[in-house]
């Protein structure tokens, strides 16, 4: 079974602190995404990742950053947190096979920024 | 900029209902997927369909994808309280690396 992890769950973080999400994927994927949910909008893309230290920006980069120093890791670091940054974040990861786009996502984590 | 819209929004209905939920788009995607989020959790997929105007079936989940590929759509028969939950399409990103475009999804409620 894959399983992907993500550090937390639940986070609340002030104004201007930065935040660093962590996630890590047990089946060897080359790919990995970083998502954020908010209702009525669906999933979005913020960054991805198709091999180490190789990243990519998604559909919503601007405040985010994301590192990839090992294939099984992807972190999603908020510089500089604001209160329009509240939301779900989920990460993924795909094997990258030809022919493969399911996507295996961890619990997701609810970050708030008071 | 690819996008997929989902209706309706949201839907609450009683069990053994019938319900169709749609995901449609004026662009074109090679393969669609439908995933399942329950509470707590992150999307699961149920079905992937790839050539235009194909059924695939899943228990009582019948899904289509349009002629044209453009569209496809997610029916229950007989809705059961172990349906609820967040019902998302997805297709596959022209400008590839495996990307997926996201709908904007359907909140299922089926109440006993």
């Amino acid at each position: 079974d894959v399983k992907v992890t993500q550090s937390s769950r639940y986070l609340v973080k002030r104004t201007g602190e930065k935040v660093f999400l962590e996630c890590v994927q047990d089946m060897d994927h080359e790919n990995m995404f970083w998502y954020r949910q908010d209702p009525g909008l669906g999933l979005r893309l913020i960054y991805f990742s198709y091999d180490v230290k190789m990243k990519e920006k998604g559909d919503i980069p601007e405040g985010y950053s994301v590192s990839r120093e090992k294939k099984e890791r992807f972190s999603l670091i908020l510089e500089s947190a604001s209160t329009n940054q509240t939301s779900m974040y989920l990460c993924a990861s795909s094997s990258g096979g030809t022919g493969s786009y399911e996507q295996y996502f961890g619990p997701g984590t609810r970050l708030t920024v008071t | 900029t690819q996008l997929l819209e989902q209706s309706p929004q949201f839907l609450s209905i009683q069990e053994g209902e019938n319900l169709t939920v749609y995901c449609n788009s004026s662009s074109v995607f090679s393969s669609l997927q439908w995933y399942r989020q329950e509470p707590g959790e992150g999307p699961v997929l149920l079905v992937t369909v790839v050539t235009g105007g194909e059924v695939k079936k899943l228990k009582r989940l019948t899904f289509q994808f349009g002629d044209a590929r453009k569209d496809s759509s997610l029916h229950i028969t007989a809705a059961q309280p172990g349906d609820t939950g967040l019902y998302l399409c997805a297709g596959e990103s022209n400008t590839g690396f495996q990307k997926l475009v996201f709908g904007t999804g359907t909140r299922l409620l089926v109440s006993p």
